[in-house]
């Protein structure tokens, strides 16, 4: 079935780098996108969100892109630091949605080393 | 704190036991859901409650059997439970969703349930 999915289940970064975490999505009529980080022993917390009208939203340190004709998301951090070494997951929105229910992807681990 | 709180935030039960796990949202949501996540899986929508109503099973076996009093509370029991239901299980809430959603879900810490 449709799904949300993501590239590489591992990322390694070096303190300082930017990264880079990648997701497709496979359903057009996805409306909403949502990346959560999740540390240990924690839920998943909301990083940053966009709508389908928009390509580009920036927050403190993050990015996130959306490519509607490939049906791509991207999280773009700045300057990595220990702190964001975690699990990001995306989740999307497909309307219409009697459930209210997000659709997530499986993860990328993000490991920053000094 | 997120503002949605579970209990216990550890359980370890055997597989004839019953046991209850606790969600409590005063965030003013209308939604509760409960999210099973278990290792190098995507998480698994089980429940879906809104304004006190399930709107949503996704084929969960009947082991598992939500309640949800009010729009703060909600619980998910457990009775018979077999080893591979041993997951973490996350309890998350969200104003309607739609044209004004904005932030998605709230999610807890979750509880980590061992099942021997």
């Amino acid at each position: 079935g449709e799904s949300v999915g993501l590239h590489l289940p591992t990322l390694s970064v070096q303190e300082g780098d930017n990264s880079i975490i990648n997701c497709a999505y496979s359903n057009s009529a996805s409306d909403y996108f949502i990346w959560y980080k999740q540390e240990s022993g924690k839920g998943p917390q909301f990083i940053i969100d966009i709508r389908s009208n928009m390509d580009k939203r920036q927050g403190q340190r993050v990015t996130v892109l959306l490519n509607k004709t490939v049906k791509h998301l991207s999280l773009q951090i700045a300057a990595t630091q220990p702190g964001d070494s975690a699990v990001y997951f995306c989740a999307e929105n497909i309307p219409p949605n009697s459930g209210y229910a997000l659709n997530f992807g499986k993860g990328t681990s993000l490991l920053v080393t000094p | 704190e997120t503002g949605v709180t579970q209990t216990p935030r550890h359980l370890v039960m055997g597989m004839t036991n019953k046991k209850s796990l606790k969600c409590e949202q005063h965030l003013g949501h209308n939604a509760m859901y409960w999210y099973k996540q278990s290792a190098k899986k995507p998480l698994e929508l089980m429940f879906v409650y809104n304004f006190k109503e399930q709107t949503e099973n996704n084929s969960v076996p009947s082991r598992f059997s939500p309640e949800c009093p009010n729009s703060s509370h909600l619980f998910l029991h457990l009775h018979t439970l077999q080893p591979e239901d041993s997951a973490l299980y996350l309890c998350a809430s969200s104003q309607e969703l739609g044209q004004g959603m904005k932030h998605g879900y709230t999610f807890g810490s979750g509880t980590r349930l061992t099942v021997v």
